[in-house]
């Protein structure tokens, strides 16, 4: 298995409050993702970089922000919890590019009450 | 429009018979194509792409995949079904990350 890790495995949080998730690599691959998982909606791409500090959003990334300082490091932070942010969320790398497959992580199960 | 589309939400089959799970893909150019399997409260594992070349493509666990340009498919494909292969199959493109929305896939003994 990839070296991917995601902490914490399971929250629970109330609305309002703030989340960080953190994804940790030690691959060095270039590229890390950021999926949530809702049921009838397979994954949906919230962000993703493509090196340190190069970021950008995908197809729902509102209310969520993301920050990679380190090659190995991919934090995933909801300002604002709300119940419609209840869901699993999957960390993933690949090595170059989006044509290359992805390898995840665990995922953290995140529930918003 | 969902650029990925799995048409079935469940397959049934029994062991050892031939097992396909079905995708489709609307998007433009020449997209790489992907299969990840999923088992239960674990992360995605990859199990085959289609990049160009041979329409056919081997890959982990005796799976294989079929790309057919003109229906814009690509079937994922198991010749004689085990019941570990029981799991949540997704199909994805290169093309804006897209995933379909998974195909659970139920092996009885």
């Amino acid at each position: 298995d990839a070296g991917i890790t995601q902490s914490p495995r399971h929250k629970v949080t109330e609305t309002g409050t703030p989340v960080t998730l953190r994804c940790h690599q030690t691959e060095n691959h270039r590229y890390m993702y950021w999926y949530r998982q809702d049921p009838g909606h397979g994954l949906r791409l919230i962000h993703y970089s493509y090196g340190v500090k190069d970021t950008d959003k995908g197809e729902v990334s509102d209310g969520y922000s993301v920050s990679r300082s380190k090659t190995e490091d991919f934090l995933l932070t909801l300002e604002s919890a709300t119940s419609s942010q209840t869901s699993v969320y999957f960390c993933a790398i690949s090595e170059s590019g989006t044509d290359y497959e992805q390898y995840f992580g665990p995922g953290t199960r995140l529930t918003v009450t | 429009a969902q650029s990925v589309a799995q048409p079935e939400d469940q397959v049934n089959v029994a062991e050892g018979n031939p097992l396909t799970v079905k995708c489709t893909y609307s998007v433009s150019g020449n997209p790489y194509l992907f299969w990840y399997v999923q088992y239960p409260n674990r992360g995605l594992q990859f199990l085959l792409k289609y990049i160009t070349g041979d329409n056919l493509v081997k890959g982990s666990y005796g799976f294989e995949a079929e790309f057919n340009k003109s229906q814009t498919s690509f079937h994922l494909k198991k010749p004689s079904a085990l019941v570990s292969d029981s799991a949540l199959y997704f199909c994805a493109a290169s093309y804006k990350l897209s995933f379909g929305a998974g195909t659970t896939v139920t092996v009885r003994a």
